[in-house]
């Protein structure tokens, strides 16, 4: 079966610090996958994706996520948080082809002033 | 960048009425539509896929006489919620895709509170 993990439930990190929030992805076939953040009350916003070409995606508001095929990850990162950044976090894969997305199940990401 | 307008935002009612959910793309044509339902610290459960003028197709364990869903133009799409009661309570999101498009716009979300 398809599936999209995040395996943190919740990433705090002290504003201007690196963050990363994690996903790994189990997706047939060349795999599309994206990162979205949802503020409170809010649908989500899409960040980056990842279709082909270069395995470092750069995406809005700073943020760019590494795919590496090997450990069949999506790993999004920033290099210095903001408080501003912290929302709930969701990794995506969608099997090229379709439409049907697979979403994780999110990482809230709180930055500390 | 595409726009995907829900409304409304927030939705209060009794036990026992339907209630419709609108999902509308502004700036494109949305060939395929998505529901969703959200609870709160969990990810999006995807009820159905709408296609224009077609039925739409439901997620296992939705009841399709539940959540009727009409999808009656390529910028329109509806989700009625009938007969709600208490356990329907919860975070609706629609999201739509153009053709050839492989990213989603989301629309801002239903809060739906069934008394």
């Amino acid at each position: 079966a398809q599936s999209v993990a995040q395996p943190e439930d919740q990433v705090n990190v002290a504003e201007g610090n690196p963050l990363t929030v994690k996903c790994t992805y189990s997706v047939s076939g060349n795999p599309y996958l994206f990162w979205y953040v949802q503020y409170p009350n809010r649908g989500l916003q899409f960040l980056l994706k990842y279709i082909t070409g270069d395995n470092l995606v750069k995406g809005s508001y700073g943020f760019e996520a590494e795919f590496n095929k090997s450990q069949t990850s999506f790993h999004l990162k920033k290099p210095s948080a903001l408080v501003s950044d912290s929302a709930l976090y969701f990794c995506a894969g969608l099997s090229s082809g379709t439409y049907k997305y697979i979403f994780g199940t999110g990482t809230r990401l709180k930055v500390l002033a | 960048g595409a726009v995907v307008s829900q409304h409304p935002s927030w939705v209060i009612c009794k036990s026992g009425t339907s209630v419709k959910i609108e999902c509308r793309s502004l700036d494109f044509q949305a060939t395929t539509m998505f529901w969703y339902r959200q609870f709160p610290k969990q990810s999006l459960m995807l009820m159905a896929t709408s296609n224009e003028g077609s039925k739409a197709t439901y997620e296992q364990g939705v009841e399709k006489d539940k959540f009727l869903i009409n999808h009656a133009s390529l910028t329109l799409s509806t989700l009625t919620v009938t007969s709600a009661h208490p356990e329907d309570s919860s975070f609706y999101i629609c999201s739509a895709s153009g053709t050839g498009n492989e990213k989603l716009f989301f629309g801002s979300g239903t809060q739906l509170s069934v008394l």
